[in-house]
């Protein structure tokens, strides 16, 4: 019964190549969100979706490209991968604002990216 | 820049004692905050919430304190456990400019080591 799940929990892979970590969330929530986790435990926002709409894009380079395909999905496509796009990328989702108020969202279990 | 942050990186306790986690934000629009658990090699898990209307919330064994007039906002741990031990961060939902969008921006995080 996981709430949000992404694949793959672990990424190896050189230089200049292009991959996706997908995410799902079977919670109903309206906002999904993907963040960015470096060596120092610090978190990130990236991107945040709102019933597919992009609504948040915090200046990250346009080799990442996030695509939502239905609100429950929230996959995040990286082209030409460099050593410092190295982290763990973590997806989230919530129910945005939910009658007026906000509410907390929910992570996955991260997928730790390593680019060698 | 980032306007959550922590006054202690790293907090070492024995069990059964208090354990108390500071965070201070400088964003005085922000109106929700959450403390959220990051064990090794998992994602960050709701602890407790406080909305700006409130000053003090209980959980089981954790309660969140904010002060809005110094803008700090407090995690306490009662008869800390072993299990307690992870990094906590504190968020707090900020108003994207110019929108009635919101993004949980996360402060650096305290790592929270509890010695049996």
């Amino acid at each position: 019964d996981t709430a949000v799940s992404q694949t793959p929990k672990y990424l190896v892979t050189q230089m200049g190549n292009d991959k996706s970590i997908k995410c799902e969330q079977n919670l109903g929530h309206d906002t999904m969100y993907w963040y960015k986790q470096d060596s120092k435990k610090f978190l990130k926002i990236m991107f945040s979706y709102n019933n597919k709409e992009l609504i948040i894009n915090e200046t990250v380079p346009n080799r990442f490209s996030p695509k939502s395909p239905d609100k429950a999905h929230l996959n995040l496509h990286i082209n030409s991968l460099e050593l410092g796009d190295s982290a763990v990328y973590f997806c989230a989702s919530s129910h945005g604002r939910n009658r007026g108020k906000n509410t907390e969202a929910f992570f996955g279990q991260g997928t730790r990216l390593t680019v060698v | 820049g980032e306007s959550v942050g922590l006054h202690l990186p790293t907090l070492s306790v024995q069990e059964g004692d208090n354990s108390i986690i500071n965070c201070a934000y400088s964003n005085s629009a922000s109106d929700y905050f959450i403390w959220y658990k990051q064990e090794s090699g998992k994602g960050p898990q709701f602890i407790i919430d406080i909305r700006s209307n409130m000053d003090k919330r209980q959980g089981q064994r954790v309660t969140v304190l904010l002060n809005k007039t110094v803008k700090h906002l407090s995690l306490q741990i009662a008869a800390t456990q072993p299990g307690d031990s992870a990094v906590y961060f504190c968020a707090e939902n900020i108003r994207n400019s110019g929108g009635s969008n919101y993004k949980l921006t996360f402060g650096k995080g305290t790592l929270l080591t509890v010695n049996p």
